[in-house]
């Protein structure tokens, strides 16, 4: 099974800051998610990478596949920005019918 | 707007006691999920159903069960077997053959023993 480690675990910055939160992973992928969860618990898909760079306004995702790591960026952050940001790869052989294993979560507050 | 509702947001159950967790998609997602949250660890997998009347346990589905007798619901019960139920949990959905498509979540339910 994929071991997914992200870090930092917990990160407080000032609003305008840029941000990285990091992924790695043990074994080969076809694809890298990358989620927001909300205070409420819900929790939403920002990204899915299998190669390269993906942007969305101020998130950027990153992928190299050969060192098995991903960054997310956030630039010019905002406190709406606070939430749980969690990695998930699914794996060529991964486990269950999604074969998505999730990293523990980065949890981000942006204070203003 | 498609999406995926739980309920209820809250849920107490007594000891002993078997609670029922909803979960409904009007997506036309073919698979959905089950997925336990607990501080401080990743999301793990309870059942999954890629079809109606199937599914298949996941990692840690002692003390679970499900039903999917319609496409759109995956109702999950939480039975007086699982010992240590206290936890939010979290429904998904995804199309069936979507590949690398991103799954779709519910606000979740979180679960409280009294």
């Amino acid at each position: 099974k994929n071991e997914v480690e992200q870090s930092p675990q917990n990160l407080t910055a000032q609003e305008g800051e840029f941000i990285t939160i990091n992924c790695s992973y043990s074994v080969g992928i076809s694809a890298l998610h990358w989620l927001q969860q909300h205070p409420g618990g819900g929790i939403v898909s920002l990204f899915m990478l299998s190669s390269g760079k993906k942007k969305h306004g101020r998130l950027i995702a990153t992928i190299n596949i050969q060192e098995k790591h991903s960054s997310l960026h956030i630039t010019a952050s905002h406190p709406r920005d606070s939430a749980v940001y969690i990695c998930a790869v699914r794996s060529y052989s991964g486990g269950g019918a999604d074969g998505l294993t999730f990293g523990k979560g980065t949890h981000l507050i942006i204070q203003p | 707007d498609g999406g995926i509702t739980q309920s209820p947001k809250y849920l107490f159950r007594k000891e002993g006691q078997n609670v029922t967790l909803s979960c409904e998609q009007n997506l036309n997602h073919d698979a959905m999920y089950w997925y336990r949250q607990d501080p401080g660890q990743g999301l793990r997998l309870i059942y999954y159903s890629q079809i109606v009347n199937d599914f298949q346990k996941g990692d840690i589905a002692e003390g679970y069960s499900v039903s999917r007798e319609k496409k759109e619901s995956f109702p999950l019960t939480v039975t007086s077997a699982q010992k240590n139920p206290t936890a939010f949990y979290l429904c998904a959905s995804h199309p069936q053959g979507g590949g690398n498509q991103p799954q779709h979540f519910g606000d979740g339910t979180r679960l409280s023993i009294l």
